[in-house]
């Protein structure tokens, strides 16, 4: 088993529906990132948590880490939104980030 | 600043040949780092390093070289290509191992025959 498992795989919506994407571990952590990659492949970092809950423009992550679970929310998604969205941990001693294999969104117009 | 940049964009290679991928960052980042991305697999470190004259490996560091002369550069390199080498490369950096944003080159798109 995966130490990072992200759901849903593959994910398609409609312009303006609510997204949400999960990520759940299974080892103790010290932060958990959030990373978006365009469909040209470029990667960029979206949120670091540790706890609680942040938000930027549209979107939204939370950390519960009692439960070892994250969550990303996209409101009002749009299709420039489509990308593959990557959950990664990283362990306390810190060395490296353990990453899921991503969840493809697909927003329609 | 132009941020990481990655040579070349992509790369075929017969089994057995060598060659390097190049990283450069212009944002005094002292970390850096090499991952492999493949088909049904999350990201995967290669090799990392903490400053210039320090490496480490990752996760997956077999058939892979990497020196850090410069604070700039990290070069990575591939001593006898495998087909089980097939990947896309990111190279990336951030300030310190821990900080929240990490900042990712274009990739390196790399075949072998």
């Amino acid at each position: 088993k995966n130490e990072v498992e992200q759901s849903p795989q593959n994910l398609t919506a409609q312009e303006g529906e609510f997204i949400t994407i999960n990520c759940s571990y299974s080892v103790g952590i010290s932060a958990l990132h959030w990373l978006q990659q365009h469909p040209g492949g470029g990667i960029v970092s979206l949120f670091m948590l540790s706890s609680g809950k942040k938000k930027h423009g549209r979107l939204i992550a939370t950390i519960n880490i009692q439960e070892k679970h994250s969550s990303l929310h996209i409101t009002a998604s749009h299709p420039r939104d489509s990308a593959v969205y990557i959950c990664a941990v990283r362990r306390p001693s810190g060395s490296r980030l353990t990453f899921g294999e991503g969840t493809q969104l697909t927003v329609n117009p | 600043n132009a941020g990481v940049t990655q040579t070349p964009k992509f790369q075929v290679l017969k089994t057995g040949q060598s060659m390097t991928l190049q990283c450069a960052q212009d944002m005094n980042h002292e970390y850096m780092s090499w991952y492999r991305q493949d088909p049904g697999m999350g990201l995967r470190l290669i090799h990392y390093s903490v400053g210039a004259g320090i490496t480490d490996q990752g996760e997956v560091p077999n058939g892979y070289n990497v020196s850090r002369s410069t604070t700039e550069d990290f070069p990575l390199r591939l001593l006898s290509a495998a087909p089980s080498q097939t990947s896309v490369y990111f190279c990336a950096s951030s300030y310190w191992q821990g900080q929240e944003t990490q900042y990712f080159g274009p990739g390196t798109r790399l075949l072998v025959l």
